[in-house]
């Protein structure tokens, strides 16, 4: 067990520009989780798989937010036009779907900020 | 709407002194309660699952309880290694995210 481990750590980007961060969760772990944390705020929900099926969005996640997760194991989230507000820490977290009772099992995110 | 809050948002202690965190929530469904520890950078460390009222976990200095609206994490003798920000966050019934609270920042000073 290797963790969730997520790339980059840190991004720095100008407005308007596209970002993608990559996320590899539990190798045996089907279910997965973005999510995005602002300072002093707990995460937020944006969306989850299960294998590479994107179950639920968030009704919050604007259309310049995608993500995919194309065999099942790694996923993508990729932001279009950067705004200064996209400005946060962005959590992939995992669990395993057979245990209903599976914890979230996170990465140490992805730091974005947008200058 | 579901939501869930965490009190005080900030709580300083000296080593040794004894003290409670709050989550209290309002959710359609409960299914399951979760601790977590976040340190500095870094992203969320599970502690403890709860899952129905009455329930209690304990792991070293923290011990867990939950009735039906809200759950204490209790920190008994705290050493400055427990510094940290603890999130609780609900399982609800009909989607499979998980709702977090804003956290609570915990300074354990020596």
């Amino acid at each position: 067990d290797t963790g969730v481990s997520q790339n980059p750590r840190h991004k720095i980007t100008k407005r308007g520009q596209n970002v993608t961060f990559r996320c590899d969760p539990i190798s045996e772990h089907n279910r997965l989780y973005w999510y995005r944390q602002t300072l002093g705020q707990g995460p937020e929900f944006l969306t989850y798989f299960q294998n590479e099926a994107q179950l639920e969005k968030s009704r919050l996640l604007s259309d310049r937010f995608s993500a995919e997760r194309p065999k099942g194991s790694f996923s993508t989230l990729e932001i279009q036009r950067t705004e200064q507000g996209d400005s946060a820490m962005y959590l992939c977290a995992s669990s395993l779907v057979s245990d209903s009772n599976s914890p979230l099992h996170f990465g140490n995110g992805t730091r974005l900020t947008v200058t | 709407e579901d939501q869930v809050t965490q009190s005080p948002e900030a709580l300083r202690l000296q080593e040794g002194e004894s003290s409670s965190l709050n989550c209290s929530y309002t959710v359609s469904g409960l299914r399951g309660l979760f601790w977590y520890r976040q340190d500095p950078g870094k992203g969320p460390e599970f502690l403890f699952t709860l899952y129905s009222a009455g329930e209690e976990k304990e792991k070293e200095r923290l011990k867990a309880t939950l009735t039906k609206k809200e759950s204490f994490l209790h920190i008994t003798a705290p050493k400055p290694e427990d510094s940290a920000t603890y999130l609780c966050a609900v399982r609800i019934n009909y989607g499979q995210n998980f709702v977090f609270g804003p956290g609570t920042r915990l300074s354990v000073l020596p």
